[in-house]
């Protein structure tokens, strides 16, 4: 089976842009979680989605959304970005909501100038 | 809000060493989790727990659930090894909640 992909691996932005970025879980998973890794506050957890529904948000701005789609391929958007958005944004996949295990995508790394 | 705590922060060992990484959490939970993570930032699940022990080659993961405690030991260490270590809990709509990572580093 394929593993998480994210895209795009990279991305550079400007204050004030906004930003969209993509997960594929693996294939069946239904659970997609997002987390957001930076130097000074290590991993933190964003949202998670399940049958196209958010079931929960951790304590970020208004400015981080997500959405998931019918076939489970999630989104996440940040608008208006700022310097400390710069960070490495990781999705996570299981098959179900609960304490599965997660498989982690390798990450999209966005610097925001 | 759970908290995490691991220890230690930071590990330099040699090849072929016993190694033994420390997770402490606040709460109760339902699953905790141990992850690695390698330079450019790659995230592996190597255990989920929620009970007892698990083994995985040379690595093995313990919890105890009424100390809200778990260990993560990897035998005859290597330099592959070397990586960023995290214990995490929870799971589900919560998302899990992170400790801040064992910088382990084994020397040839």
């Amino acid at each position: 089976k394929a593993g998480v992909t994210q895209t795009p691996r990279y991305l550079i932005k400007t204050r004030g842009q906004q930003v969209t970025l993509s997960c594929s879980p693996i294939s069946g998973h239904r659970s997609v979680s997002w987390y957001q890794q930076t130097p000074g506050q290590g991993l933190q957890f964003l949202f998670e989605y399940f049958s196209e529904t958010q079931r929960n948000k951790g304590n970020f701005p208004g400015r981080f959304s997500g959405r998931q789609f019918s076939n489970s391929r999630s989104e996440m958007n940040v608008s208006t970005l700022e310097l400390g958005d710069s960070a490495l944004y990781l999705c996570a996949s299981s098959p179900l909501t609960g304490p599965y295990e997660q498989y982690f995508g390798p990450g999209t790394r966005l610097t925001v100038t | 809000k759970n908290e995490v705590e691991q220890s230690p922060q930071n590990l330099t060992a040699q090849e072929g060493e016993f190694i033994t990484i420390n997770c402490s959490y606040s709460v109760g939970i339902s699953a905790l989790h141990w992850l690695q993570q390698h330079p450019g930032g790659g995230i592996v699940s190597l255990f989920m727990l929620s009970s007892g022990k698990k083994k995985h080659g040379r690595l093995i993961a313990t919890i105890n659930i009424q100390e809200k405690h778990s260990s993560l030991h990897i035998t005859a260490s290597h330099p592959r090894d070397s990586a960023v270590y995290i214990c995490a809990v929870g799971g589900g709509a919560d998302g899990l909640t992170f400790g801040k990572g064992t910088h382990l580093i084994i020397q040839p």
